[in-house]
């Protein structure tokens, strides 16, 4: 069973405009990651959160966290095309981590 | 720093047959990770190796799925007598834990199996 569930499913934006998805997990965490995954690809590492911070920044990317409400959000600003790709919210231990089932965003040129 | 490399990119085979999977880690990486993707669902855990040493394996590998990382090296996934609902994608991630462990895995290309 996979931990997190994001939300929405799909997104489609246009380019320059702000994408925002959320992850819900169940149990307690140490930290929340967030990779992205272009199609066909594996994945790539975007961000870290650790359950002691609320609020993350890495770029274009910001993130939060909200251990009360066991959930957490991923804003891309300022999107561009090459930011189309499904993002996977994942949580567990160091060796273990649980995915949800993603987020697919397009970015329409 | 040439990444997480896996082999083959893509795998079609016939119902019951055997196929195998390889995964080379990050160099300096101790901890190599398989993981199974189905269309549309985020990666599941499948086993964990450090170094040389399978530490965990989920209910999702049944008896016919093997994993090896011989010398602490590379890895090998083997299903043996492949069934249609092994397609999927498999994942390969490498880590190191230590000083500075961000806990981050770093992921292969994928080997993706179609079983027909």
């Amino acid at each position: 069973s996979q931990q997190g569930e994001e939300d929405p499913q799909a997104l489609s934006i246009q380019e320059g405009e702000n994408a925002t998805m959320n992850c819900s997990y169940k149990t307690s965490i140490n930290n929340l990651q967030w990779y992205r995954q272009n199609s066909g690809r594996g994945l790539v590492h975007l961000i870290l959160i650790r359950s002691n911070e609320r609020e993350k920044h890495s770029g274009r990317l910001r993130v939060t966290l909200d251990t009360s409400k066991k959930s957490s959000s991923l804003l891309i600003t300022a999107s561009r095309a090459a930011d189309t790709a499904s993002y996977f919210c994942a949580t567990g231990d160091d060796y273990k981590l649980s995915f949800g089932a993603g987020t697919t965003v397009t970015v329409r040129a | 720093d040439t990444g997480v490399s896996q082999n083959p990119r893509h795998k079609i085979t016939k119902r019951g047959q055997n196929v195998t999977f390889r995964c080379d880690p990050i160099s300096e990486h101790n901890r190599l990770y398989w993981y199974r993707q189905t269309l549309g669902q985020g990666p599941e855990f499948l086993t964990y190796f450090q170094n040389e040493a399978q530490l965990e394996k989920s209910r999702l590998l049944s008896d016919r799925f093997s994993a090896e990382r011989p010398k602490g090296s590379f890895s090998t996934l083997e299903i043996q007598r492949t069934e249609q609902g092994d397609s999927a994608m498999y994942l390969c991630a490498s880590s190191s834990p230590g000083q500075g462990f961000t806990g981050e895995l770093f992921f292969g290309e994928g080997s993706r199996l179609t079983v027909l």
